[in-house]
């Protein structure tokens, strides 16, 4: 099973300024079969990055990914008031799917 | 667009069996991966399985108690969790995954089913 491991658990920003986002995998996985899921209290996630790299229909370009192998990265380019969530990685290059654990957004 | 949404009931006994559908609108199912996925209360999600074309693949963690099957009619998939113990509390989704994205894309709203006797 592969594990993943996001840093940093918490991570405390204004708004305006540059979120980068680590997920950590404990094997290398499979033709950059990673996503990157937005959740909000209460709500469903939503799928934000496909492919390591490639946005989901209808999410802003201020979010990006990047990253292959073990190492990804989540960045939001400019955080706006709606981007404070929980972000969580996921891969489905290999069976179990697995998912971080999640870096929680928040405000500073 | 298409769109899910999850049904079943909200509170099960320990040692039954949870057992949930997920109903798909929008859209047909025949293309997609469709998956269960849970999440307890302040935690993180964990994949049950998904279905695609005939063939069922499962979260070892659970294999041995969980049947993912297509429903009757076209559009619905649904989920058994057999002995199930407080453990298995948790908001239950239903995702999709179209085989030349990946991702889980769109997801139901979810559902909270409380083990409790």
């Amino acid at each position: 099973e592969i594990v993943l491991t996001q840093s940093p658990g918490t991570l405390s920003l204004s708004p305006g300024e540059r979120a980068t986002l680590s997920c950590r995998a404990s094997q290398g996985v499979s033709s950059s079969f990673l996503a990157w899921h937005q959740q909000k209290p209460g709500q469903a996630p939503r799928l934000l990055i496909y492919g390591a790299s490639s946005r989901a229909t209808g999410i802003p370009d201020r979010f990006s990914g990047s990253g292959s192998g073990t190492d990804f990265t989540l960045t939001i380019s400019r955080l706006e008031p709606e981007d404070f969530a929980v972000y969580y990685c996921q891969q489905y290059g290999s069976s179990p799917i697995t998912f971080g654990q999640g870096t929680r957004l928040e405000i500073k | 667009q298409v769109q899910l949404q999850e049904s079943g009931p909200g509170l099960v006994k320990p040692s039954e069996t949870l057992s949930l559908t997920c109903t798909v609108s929008g859209g047909s199912i025949s293309s997609y991966y469709l998956s269960w996925i849970r999440q307890p209360p302040g935690k993180g999600l964990e994949w049950i399985a998904y279905i695609y074309s005939g063939s069922t693949n499962y979260n070892p963690s659970l294999k041995s108690r969980v049947t993912i099957s297509v429903g009757t009619s076209t559009n619905q998939f649904s989920l058994n969790l057999s002995s199930v113990t407080a453990a298995d509390t948790a908001v239950y989704y239903c995702a999709l995954t179209a085989a030349h994205r990946g991702g889980f894309d769109p997801w139901g709203q979810g559902t909270l089913v409380t083990v409790s006797s």
